[in-house]
């Protein structure tokens, strides 16, 4: 199955400040790539799919690039909101696969 | 919107079975496609297989092929996950999620269920 790995594991951001997260996947996925946030205690939330597009009602703060293999998330301000988990997701080999999660913390 | 709302927690000894219950409040599947997740105390996300309820049809990960059945009930806009041969190892929040385009295999998951702790303890 295809691997999906995230950097940094952790993140240490001022607030107003801009976070940027890396995905790199094993093999190729195309541009099938999600983003999701997680806070604590609740479910994940779709941020970006297509590796750009932004999904109904996520802020234009959030943008996301990349093919192939190399795909990166920024938050170009960061928000209270924003401290949390961010997981990326390949939906082009069967099976999907998730990455392990990068927590971004208040610097 | 449609949301998704999950089945209460449940607490099963090792060996057992558990059902959590998936349905659309504020609408219908219609021609949903609705996938199953976990996620273990600390861990990520782990696909664990996806349906079509008007159709029927089911895909599971390789994982979880003969311990996991997935089924759904169009005429209630009901999905079930069943895990059979429990072990502490499958203590978690299990989520159930909406495909954004429809794919029961491989798809961006839009709308997401609240989650359903599943502790697994003798």
């Amino acid at each position: 199955e295809t691997v999906m790995t995230q950097s940094p594991v952790t993140l240490s951001v001022s607030p107003g400040n801009r976070a940027t997260l890396s995905c790199r996947a094993s093999q190729s996925v195309s541009r099938n790539l999600a983003w999701y946030r997680q806070k604590p205690g609740q479910a994940p939330r779709l941020l970006i799919y297509g590796a750009s597009t932004r999904a109904t009602g996520v802020p234009v703060r959030f943008s996301g690039s990349g093919s192939g293999t190399e795909f990166t998330l920024t938050i170009s301000s960061l928000q209270s909101e924003d401290f949390a988990v961010y997981y990326c997701q390949q939906y082009y080999n069967w099976p999907q696969t998730f990455g392990q999660g990068t927590k971004v913390e208040i610097k | 919107q449609v949301q998704m709302v999950q089945s209460g927690a449940e607490v099963k000894i090792p060996g057992s079975s558990v059902k959590v219950s998936c349905w659309a409040s504020g609408g219908t599947f219609t021609s949903y496609a609705i996938s199953w997740l976990r996620q273990a105390p600390g861990q990520g996300l782990e696909w664990m297989g996806g349906i079509i309820p008007v159709a029927g049809t089911v895909n599971y990960a390789p994982k979880f092929q003969g311990g996991l059945t997935i089924t759904a009930d169009d005429s209630t806009s009901t999905a079930y996950m069943e895990l059979s041969s429990l072990k502490s190892q499958d203590t978690a929040v299990y989520y159930c999620a909406k495909s954004l385009g429809g794919s029961y295999r491989l798809d961006a998951l839009d709308i997401w269920g609240q989650g359903t702790t599943v502790t697994v303890s003798s």
